[in-house]
């Protein structure tokens, strides 16, 4: 069955504290990997795409990588704006019409 | 700048009614989706549409129907609300496939 699980749940950093999120999923060949962020009463918002093992991509303090069975979103020396909710989705290879969402991680950052 | 509209931030609908959520976008893209967010369930895809008139179902349809008459609007309709269907609706838009979807802000509905 067809899976994307993120941990922790939630996150508490100091500002500066680096750390990373992961993304875990099981599906029948991976087409794309997809990272965004949710702030309170606001859609999502579109950060990363990954589509092979060993793609990196970076924004800012935000650093995605991806393995053949989960994703990190690194965060280096966050700052109290970069508290919000990060969303990770996957779309599998053989099925063009799926589309599987995490239930996210909620990251606060104390200044 | 992609602007994905929702046609109301808070709904409150009795059980049975017939509902109508209205998602405009202003970008000419193809693509258009729906789905609901719930906590610890994340986002489920209900329905997507990547032509005028064209429709597909998505992992939770059972409830729920969509009409895509015009490129910019797509609508999802409740045919008839129960408060299971009491949730966030978030509407979303791309120019190609699932990829790098641009969302609205949003309609938190309410059954009761």
């Amino acid at each position: 069955e067809d899976q994307v699980t993120q941990s922790p749940e939630a996150l508490r950093l100091q500002e500066g504290e680096s750390s990373s999120l992961n993304c875990s999923y099981t599906v029948s060949g991976l087409r794309g990997l997809f990272w965004y962020r949710q702030d309170p009463g606001k859609g999502p918002e579109f950060l990363f795409t990954l589509y092979s093992a060993g793609e990196e991509k970076e924004k800012e303090r935000l650093k995605a990588t991806l393995t053949k069975k989960e994703s990190f979103l690194h965060i280096t020396a966050p700052k109290p704006e970069d508290s919000a909710t990060y969303l990770c989705a996957v779309q599998p290879l053989y099925n063009f019409n799926k589309f599987y969402f995490g239930s996210g991680t909620k990251l606060n950052v104390k200044p | 700048d992609v602007k994905v509209t929702q046609s109301s931030r808070y709904l409150v609908k009795r059980t049975g009614e017939k509902v109508f959520l209205e998602c405009v976008q202003d970008m000419d893209h193809e693509n258009m989706f729906w789905y609901r967010q719930d906590p610890g369930l994340g986002l489920r895809l209900i329905y997507f549409s990547y032509d005028v008139k064209m429709k597909e179902k998505g992992d939770i349809p059972e409830g729920y129907s969509v009409s895509r008459e015009k490129k910019e609007r797509f609508s999802l309709i409740l045919e008839s609300a129960s408060t299971n269907q009491t949730s966030m609706y978030l509407c979303a838009s791309t120019s190609g496939g699932f990829d790098e979807q641009y969302f609205g802000p949003g309609t938190r509905l309410t059954v009761t």
